[in-house]
């Protein structure tokens, strides 16, 4: 079956603009989870959406949002970058169950704030 | 929040020989999961553990839940192992997809 997908793959961003990233996650599996990747602080857990609520957020600020639609396709939005911004940025599914499974990672967006 | 400590930060192999890398961390935890990152960033899940020991061709993984410490083994390694190793574990309590992560192995394997 088809793996998780990430649009787009690369993106370049001035600071000040806004991003849409995209997850599609395996099919049947109704966790999105966000997490992001930088030199400085490795990985990092942005979000985790289960049936189009959030479950749970990292320590991120309000300009990191996301939401998850009725497919399980999930979305996050970054508005007013930053160049601390600049990072990959991975998705995650899983079916979801209470407690710890195994989770499924994209390929990732590679974003740059300039 | 629990704290994650991988070791060693870099390790550099020849082609063949056994591979340790360490993962500890400070609370306990319900499974510990050891992923595998390659070049261009796509990460592999390996392993989920909640106690003892787990096998999946030349990799193994153990966990010890008292003594808060996992380890991944690589038997006969070859180049094709170089890549990133991250160990990952859930909080205490709350949702098990809010992992944290190690700061992660970067492995070389030599032929």
């Amino acid at each position: 079956k088809a793996g998780v997908t990430q649009t787009p793959r690369y993106l370049i961003k001035t600071r000040g603009q806004q991003v849409t990233l995209s997850c599609s996650p395996i099919s049947g599996h109704r966790s999105v989870s966000w997490y992001q990747q930088t030199p400085g602080q490795g990985l990092q857990f942005l979000f985790e959406y289960f049936s189009e609520t959030q479950r749970n957020k990292g320590n991120f600020p309000g300009r990191f949002s996301g939401r998850q639609f009725s497919n399980s396709r999930s979305e996050m939005n970054v508005s007013t970058l930053e160049l601390g911004d600049s990072a990959l940025y991975l998705c995650a599914s899983s079916w979801g169950a209470g407690g710890p499974e195994e989770q499924y990672f994209g390929p990732g967006t590679r974003l740059t704030v300039t | 929040k629990n704290e994650v400590e991988q070791s060693p930060q870099n390790l550099t192999a020849q082609e063949g020989e056994f591979i340790t890398i360490n993962c500890s961390y400070s609370v306990g935890i319900s499974a510990l999961h050891w992923l595998q990152q390659h070049p261009g960033g796509g990460i592999v899940s390996l392993f989920m553990l909640s106690s003892g020991k787990k096998k999946h061709g030349r990799l193994i993984a153990t966990i010890n839940i008292q003594e808060k410490h996992s380890s991944l083994h690589i038997t006969a390694s070859h180049p094709r192992d170089s890549a990133v190793y991250i160990c990952a574990v859930p909080p205490s309590s709350g949702s098990a997809r809010q992992l944290t992560f190690g700061s992660g192995t970067q492995l070389t394997v030599l032929p």
